[in-house]
């Protein structure tokens, strides 16, 4: 079975500043790993997604995450928040065997303040 | 290109009633999955649908059942409800065989009283 485990529950920011956002995962297959975004009231929206090749898998909106085998995570980052970013992020695994079943990560909540 | 669409968006119903929530496919995508988000959670993976069978499914009761059309559209009906069965109701839709990215709709808020 999967597991995703995200690290941090809220991580305020100031605007401009950088921000990590930390995921761990279990899994005992190969897997994908995804980072999707939710607006206040709306569904999920894809951010970025490691399938393989290059561990360093850039995103929409300047984000930007690292896939770290050794070390089971796959954090998002971004240089410099705006306060548009503010929003709640969830990390996602799903086996590569299996096309709909993603796991998710109980979410990380950004808050950029200005 | 038309990208996922759910109905309705918010509903309330009280215990022991039953629901059916409706989702429409992004074109061209053959697989429909269902997901529930209670309040400050993650989404659960409830079931999927591919060539109008169920081909996977979560930790979730009989209760819980769907439906996949030959148009590829989709509906949840949940029968019984519970108080723990307000959530917001999400769907997505995938293409078998593509790079598993799955495309959400906004959800349907459903609040049980």
């Amino acid at each position: 079975a999967q597991s995703v485990t995200q690290l941090d529950s809220q991580v305020p920011v100031f605007e401009e500043a950088p921000v990590e956002l930390r995921c761990n995962y279990s899994s005992s297959v190969s897997v994908y790993l995804f980072w999707y975004v939710q607006y206040p009231n709306q569904g999920l929206q894809l951010l970025l997604k490691y399938l393989s090749g290059s561990t360093l898998v850039k995103g929409i909106n300047g984000f930007e995450a690292e896939f770290n085998k050794s070390q089971t995570s796959f954090h998002l980052r971004k240089p410099s928040v705006h306060i548009s970013d503010t929003a709640e992020y969830f990390c996602a695994v799903r086996r590569s065997s299996n096309t709909g079943k993603l796991i998710f990560g109980q979410g990380t909540t950004l808050q950029v303040k200005p | 290109e038309t990208g996922v669409t759910q109905s309705p968006t918010h509903l309330i119903k009280t215990r022991g009633q039953q629901v059916t929530l409706r989702c429409s496919s992004q074109s061209g995508h053959n697989t429909v999955s269902w997901y529930q988000q209670a309040l400050g959670q993650g989404p659960q993976f409830i079931f999927q649908y591919y060539r109008e069978e169920e081909n996977g499914r979560g930790n979730f009761p009989p209760r819980f059942s769907g439906l996949q059309f030959p148009n590829y559209s989709s509906e949840l009906n949940v029968n019984a409800l519970e108080l723990d069965d307000s959530a917001l109701y999400l769907c997505a839709s995938s293409l078998e065989g593509g790079s598993g990215e799955l495309f959400f709709g906004e959800g349907s808020r459903l609040t049980v009283l």
